[in-house]
């Protein structure tokens, strides 16, 4: 089976910096996707890593290393838009995407 | 616009009763996906499909059925053997299932069985 495993929430300020976890161990590897997902909405797409290293996107980035089933996605200069949830998810050797059970950020004025 | 549409929106029914959820894309994918959100829990997959008049079952299909007769349309018929069925459903869609490509979500449905 696969397991996910990320924090259930965290708490930042405006304008800092917040480091979310995720590791994982599944059958097989075919990348590690980051969504956002705002409460009663459609997650939306963040970031993909296949290989190992950080992909950076504006004020995200992602960080995947594969020998240790980890990756982080780190949001930088944080807005009060940034308050969601961030689902990890792991692309297994059958290429179904597996979830995490999401981490609630909340960003404080 | 592109994107994919689910309706509707909010959705209520007695127990015992059938209901069918409503996945419609215009983005031209192959791949097609149905998801269950719970409250403290990752998204879970019901079922999926490659391509047309093909489906297949993921972690939780017991209780619900699709089809796949139309590229753009993926139905989710959730059954009265599913016992637990209040829950988000979120549709989701992907150029292909074992491409390096990320999967698009609909805005989901919730349904309430009283």
């Amino acid at each position: 089976g696969q397991n996910i495993d990320q924090p259930t929430e965290m708490t930042a300020t405006e304008g800092a910096i917040v480091q979310i976890n995720c590791t994982y161990q599944t059958s097989g590897f075919n990348g590690l996707f980051w969504y956002q997902q705002h409460a009663g909405e459609a997650p939306t797409f963040l970031s993909y890593n296949v290989l190992d290293g950080l992909e950076e996107k504006g004020r995200f980035s992602s960080f995947l290393s594969r020998s240790k089933g980890y990756s982080y996605l780190l949001l930088k200069e944080l807005q009060m838009k940034d308050s969601a949830s961030y689902l990890c998810a792991v692309r297994g050797g059958d290429y179904k995407l597996s979830f995490g059970a999401g981490t609630t950020v909340t960003v404080r004025a | 616009d592109g994107g994919i549409t689910q309706s509707p929106k909010y959705l209520f029914r007695k127990e015992g009763q059938n209901v069918t959820l409503s996945c419609e894309q215009n983005l031209n994918h192959d791949a097609m996906y149905w998801y269950r959100q719970d409250p403290g829990q990752g998204l879970r997959l019901i079922y999926y499909s490659q391509i047309v008049n093909d489906f297949q079952k993921g972690d939780i299909a017991e209780g619900y059925s699709v089809s796949r007769e139309k590229k753009e349309s993926f139905p989710l018929t959730v059954t009265s053997a599913q016992k637990n069925p209040t829950a988000f459903y979120l549709c989701a869609s992907s150029i292909e299932l074992t491409g390096f490509d990320e999967q698009f979500f609909g805005p989901g449905t919730r349904l309430t069985v009283l």
